[in-house]
């Protein structure tokens, strides 16, 4: 049972360039989340998905997609990179229901340049 | 959801007990109270949480002011590795919890 798995770990980017952040779950929890988080600041929520097939913006989504075509994967897409999506991603998941616990993946470094 | 507010930062010395507060004085009838840590260069990971009643689990113990305006953290006998950012969080549940800056605790040796 591996949790939440994000891939890559740390990425350089140069503005303008594309990439997808990827991130899976084997715990088949309906809620997975991502979100970001700048130095020195909380986490902010970028887009979330309560099922295959559906997903919602959160704080800050802009320059970013996502998609939940299964219940263990939830990408996350970078277009056009900017300087100011220099960021650590998190994924997470819920399995769901009121006050449950959220599991939170290790974390992808993205540096744009 | 209703806003929490944490000190932000505290000190504490190995072996003693730690005591983190939180303030949310305008927390509604249904708010749990979900505190998570994150351990530098780690994603947050769950503490505890709680609605009404006092909570105890292995890693904490979650006292509730009778008014729930306020909540305390309990960390029972600290030590280094419990040097981490404390997010002290009200959610009606945990699907959309919002962080702020929580409260970054020192362990001294």
């Amino acid at each position: 049972n591996a949790g939440v798995t994000q891939t890559p770990k740390f990425r350089i980017l140069k503005i303008g360039q594309s990439m997808t952040l990827q991130c899976t779950q084997d715990m088949n929890h309906n809620y997975m989340y991502w979100y970001r988080q700048d130095p020195g600041m909380g986490l902010k929520l970028i887009y979330y998905s309560v099922g295959a097939g559906i997903t919602d913006k959160g704080e800050v989504p802009n320059g970013y997609n996502v998609s939940r075509s299964t219940t263990e994967d939830f990408p996350l897409r970078l277009e056009l990179a900017a300087p100011s999506q220099t960021s650590v991603y998190f994924c997470a998941s819920l399995r769901g229901g009121t006050g449950n616990t959220i599991y939170f993946g290790e974390g992808s470094w993205l540096t744009v340049v | 959801d209703a806003k929490t507010t944490q000190p932000n930062s505290m000190e504490s010395n190995e072996e003693e007990p730690v005591h983190l507060p939180c303030n949310h004085s305008t927390i509604s009838g249904t708010d749990y109270i979900h505190w998570y840590r994150q351990l530098p260069s780690q994603g947050p990971e769950y503490v505890i949480h709680g609605l009404t009643s006092n909570v105890n689990n292995r890693m904490a113990s979650l006292a509730i002011a009778e008014d729930r305006k306020s909540s305390t953290l309990i960390l029972h006998r600290a030590t280094l590795r419990d040097a981490a950012v404390y997010y002290c969080i009200l959610s009606k549940g945990a699907q959309k919890l919002v962080f702020g800056q929580g409260t970054r605790l020192t362990i001294n040796p």
